[in-house]
């Protein structure tokens, strides 16, 4: 079944302790990216990456990392959690940049204290 | 500011009562997508419009690009409890995806 899966679905964490949410696709896409959904501001994107090695900054990429090493796999690193980044996150990929669908994992509710 | 307007920010109905959403910028989109997201859930895609003017329907979704490419409309005919959930709507501008806040929806039975 063609999925992006994201690991874990719920963490609760205390300020400045550093954690990593998986996500993983089995569609080849080539496009991936972060977004966190807060209520009233939407999904926005937090960082996208092109292909293996290649990511950019998206709209709120303050306090967040990812890395692209292979071409399944996305995580998003926040290396010193903040209340602030209290949030929904999603990760979504897609085909290409720019093109079509995108899918989106199940989400990661995320508690920072 | 969002770059995406949509309204209502939340609409409650009652099943079998018809619905409209509506997203709308300032400047003029390339082509716009909805996407539906169910609680516990990410978003899936409804449809993609392109062309100014098109109408598209699935099932009892309708769904309308203005003609100067600038906003959009979903129109849901005779709603059902599965029609609850947020509906979203997005652009891509400069190879990124950027939604709007969302329509919240409730159908009651």
């Amino acid at each position: 079944e063609a999925q992006v899966t994201q690991n874990p679905r719920y963490l609760i964490t205390v300020t400045g302790k550093k954690l990593t949410v998986t996500c993983s696709q089995n569609m080849n896409h080539e496009y991936m990216s972060w977004y966190r959904q807060d209520p009233g501001l939407g999904l926005r994107q937090i960082y996208y990456s092109m292909n293996v090695e290649v990511t950019d900054k998206g709209d709120v990429p303050e306090g967040y990392k990812v890395s692209r090493k292979e071409k399944r796999n996305f995580p998003l690193i926040l290396e010193s959690p903040s209340p602030n980044q209290t949030s929904l996150y999603f990760c979504a990929s897609s085909l290409k940049q720019g093109l079509g669908e995108q899918y989106f994992g199940p989400g990661t509710r995320l508690t920072v204290t | 500011t969002q770059l995406l307007e949509q309204s209502p920010q939340f609409l409650s109905i009652q099943e079998g009562e018809n619905l409209t959403v509506y997203c709308n910028s300032s400047s003029v989109f390339s082509s716009l997508q909805w996407y539906r997201q169910e609680p516990g859930e990410g978003p899936v895609l409804l449809v993609t419009v392109v062309t100014g003017g098109e109408v598209k329907k699935l099932k009892r979704l309708t769904f309308q690009f203005g003609d100067a490419r600038k906003d959009s409309s979903l129109h849901i005919t005779a709603a059902q409890t599965g029609d609850t959930g947020l509906y979203l709507c997005g652009r891509y501008s400069w190879g990124k995806l950027q939604f709007g806040a969302g329509t919240q929806v409730v159908v009651t039975p």
